[in-house]
Order: structure tokens, then C-alpha cells, then sequence
């Protein structure tokens, strides 16, 4: 399978801890971004890195959230102190090149915090 | 700024017929304009995309939609519809920048 893979595809974890997300993008493609969705809701967007360099980041992304992609090939999203809030699908997508062109998304990385 | 409003959180048809979806857009330049779909616990699906030219635009698994600037509206619509069409759809705009704003999505149910 060759397109956006996504690990864990569920986290179930306890109120203030830690979590990270892994996202693996289509081979070769350049950009990639992080979305939350939660029920009833369309995706929001969060980060979006260009390679390896964090271009934009919503409002949403506070301070306990943080996304890397160090060689500009996987990404991850750790959330601090997780919140009951922060319960939602995290998605992940890719694209390459242009800024018109597709964007894939991945499964996506199912959040609970209890 | 860029919007986007689906009209209508659900909807229902029979199978075979006619499937129509609304979305309404905001944009402040020329938006893009793309159509998604998402099965149970799976990631978004791209149907069909709007950037230039052709208003109608063709996309999988027979859905089109058809761009009017005057309405600034980009329903999507299928002639008949299947039952493995029930799902999630969702409508997104991208103008500047690289965020695609998506609509809060329409629940599509098809009764046999």
C-alpha cells in the first residue's frame, strides 16, 4: 500500500498524559499536513510543513500540541497533558508539488482521552 | 476569508435515485473548489475537484458537480444512487495559502 499511513489508528489514554501520532506521506511528496476532526465536524486544519520546515499553524495548535518532520519524509503530532477536548481524529495528508494538487489523506489516528 | 456551508447535515434517497448535495462558498479571490468523501472510520477521499476552466466537473464513481460563480455554489449530484454510496461528504474551498476549509459535512443515506 502506497499511500498515507497513519500509527496508532487508536489511542485510548488517561487525562494529562502524553501522546504522539505518526503520519508516513506518499513517497515523495513534499508537503504534508495535520488535521482534527472531531463528530459531526469537517477536518480543521493544524500544521502544514513544506520538507522538513513548519509553514503554517492554526490557532488551534496550542502550546500543549507539537508536529515535526525532521527529514521531511515522516511527521509526528505529540499532544502534552492531554485534555478531555482533545478527543478527535487526527489526519494526516500529503501532497507534492503544486499547491493545486491533491492533497491524500490517511486514515487517520483516533484520540480518547478518559 | 474562506467559508464553505453544506446545506443540509443529512439526507436521504432512495436507491436509484437522484442524489443531490449542496454547497455553498465564500471566498474574497477565485477559490478552488473539491468534493470529499468518508466511509466509517476512514480517511477523506477526494471525488472531484474545481480549479480552472470546465464549471461541470466529472469525478469517481459517477458524481459530478458543477461550479455557478453567480450562485457561489458547487453542488454535487449523481444521477442514480447506490447503496455503497452512503456516507460522509464533504465540501472544501482552498483560495490562498495551503488550508483547505471544509464544510461541517452531509450524511448520505440510501434506502433499498
Amino acid at each position: 500500500d502506497t499511500g498515507v499511513s497513519q500509527n496508532p489508528r487508536h489511542k485510548i489514554t488517561k487525562r494529562g498524559q502524553n501522546v504522539t501520532f505518526r503520519c508516513d506521506p506518499i513517497s515523495e511528496h513534499n508537503r504534508l499536513y495535520w488535521y482534527r476532526q472531531t463528530l459531526g465536524q469537517g477536518p480543521e486544519f493544524l500544521t502544514y510543513f513544506q520538507n522538513e520546515a513548519q509553514l503554517e499553524k492554526s490557532r488551534l495548535l496550542s502550546d500543549r500540541f507539537s508536529a515535526e518532520r525532521p527529514k521531511g519524509s515522516f511527521s509526528t503530532l505529540e499532544i502534552q497533558r492531554t485534555e478531555q477536548g482533545d478527543s478527535a481524529m487526527y489526519l494526516c495528508a500529503s501532497s507534492l508539488g503544486q499547491v493545486l494538487n491533491t492533497i491524500y489523506f490517511g486514515e487517520g489516528s483516533w484520540l480518547t482521552v478518559v | 476569508a474562506q467559508s464553505v456551508t453544506q446545506l443540509g447535515s443529512h439526507v436521504s434517497v432512495s436507491e436509484g435515485a437522484l442524489v443531490l448535495l449542496r454547497c455553498n462558498y465564500s471566498s474574497s479571490v477565485p477559490p478552488y473548489l473539491f468534493w470529499y468523501v468518508q466511509y466509517p472510520n476512514q480517511g477523506l477521499q477526494l471525488l472531484l475537484k474545481y480549479t480552472t476552466g470546465a464549471t461541470l466537473v466529472k469525478g469517481i464513481n459517477g458524481f459530478e458537480a458543477e461550479f455557478k460563480k453567480s450562485e457561489t455554489s458547487f453542488h454535487l449530484t449523481k444521477p442514480s444512487a447506490h447503496m455503497s454510496d452512503a456516507a460522509e461528504y464533504f465540501c472544501a474551498v482552498r483560495a490562498t495559502g495551503n488550508q483547505f476549509y471544509f464544510g461541517t459535512g452531509t450524511s448520505l443515506t440510501v434506502i433499498p
